[in-house]
């Protein structure tokens, strides 16, 4: 089993959607969740940092946390054309952990 | 505020040639760094880390070295490419809650 599953897509939904965007993980001991934007021949972009289970909302995104259920999500609310672009989730240990574990991204297109 | 620079942004080398990628960070001070290799439907694979200068850490057996000449430059090297060497290069720093931020990105195709 992966310790990082996530779903490659592609997702495609009419512009003012609401997407949600999923990982599960196998490994307990994750503790910090992260979700990057990476638009196509660019660099990651971090979105969301989390630190253990609960909800945490930046404008149009909402990142949660399950630690019961090893599963994260991110949803984006009044999708826009310009959040067409590869997400991928990361975790990380704990302090002093240098390993970021990432999910291998979905893609996503928002279409007008 | 910080920043972070990769270059160059596209290089197409030849097998058995040199490589070096260059990755400063601007903005703060003795970083954690990072390179990550990026390859399609791999999903990103650390390579090295450092803590300081002078100290690297490898992930990964491999023909790729890294240097942290001053406190906020990370060099990745090759003596000689490999087919297998190419990919999306992503150099990173972290910050002190254990985020990382990306530079853009050097796609290397060795031919």
């Amino acid at each position: 089993q992966k310790e990082v599953e996530q779903d490659p897509g592609p997702l495609s939904v009419p512009e003012g959607a609401i997407v949600s965007l999923n990982c599960t993980y196998s490994n307990s001991a994750f503790q910090y969740f992260m979700w990057y934007r990476q638009y196509s021949r660019k660099g990651p972009e971090l979105l969301m940092y989390t630190y253990s289970s609960g909800n945490k909302e930046d404008g149009r995104f909402t990142a949660q946390v399950d630690k019961s259920s090893k599963y994260i999500s991110l949803f984006i609310r009044d999708s826009q054309p310009s959040d067409s672009a590869t997400y991928l989730c990361a975790m990380r240990k704990g302090a002093g952990s240098y390993q970021l574990t990432f999910g291998k991204g979905t893609k996503l297109s928002v279409i007008p | 505020s910080q920043t972070i620079h990769q270059w160059p942004a596209t290089l197409v080398q030849p097998v058995g040639s040199p490589l070096s990628l260059e990755c400063t960070v601007e903005g703060t001070s003795n970083p954690n760094l990072y390179w990550y290799r990026q390859a399609a439907g791999r999903g990103l694979q650390l390579l090295f880390y450092s803590v300081g200068i002078g100290q690297i850490s490898s992930e990964v057996p491999q023909n790729l070295s890294a240097s942290r000449p001053q406190d906020r430059q990370f060099i990745l090297s090759s003596k000689k490419l490999l087919l297998s060497d190419s990919g999306f290069y992503l150099c990173a720093w972290e910050a002190g809650g254990g985020e990382l931020f990306f530079g853009e990105g050097s796609r290397l195709t060795v031919l």
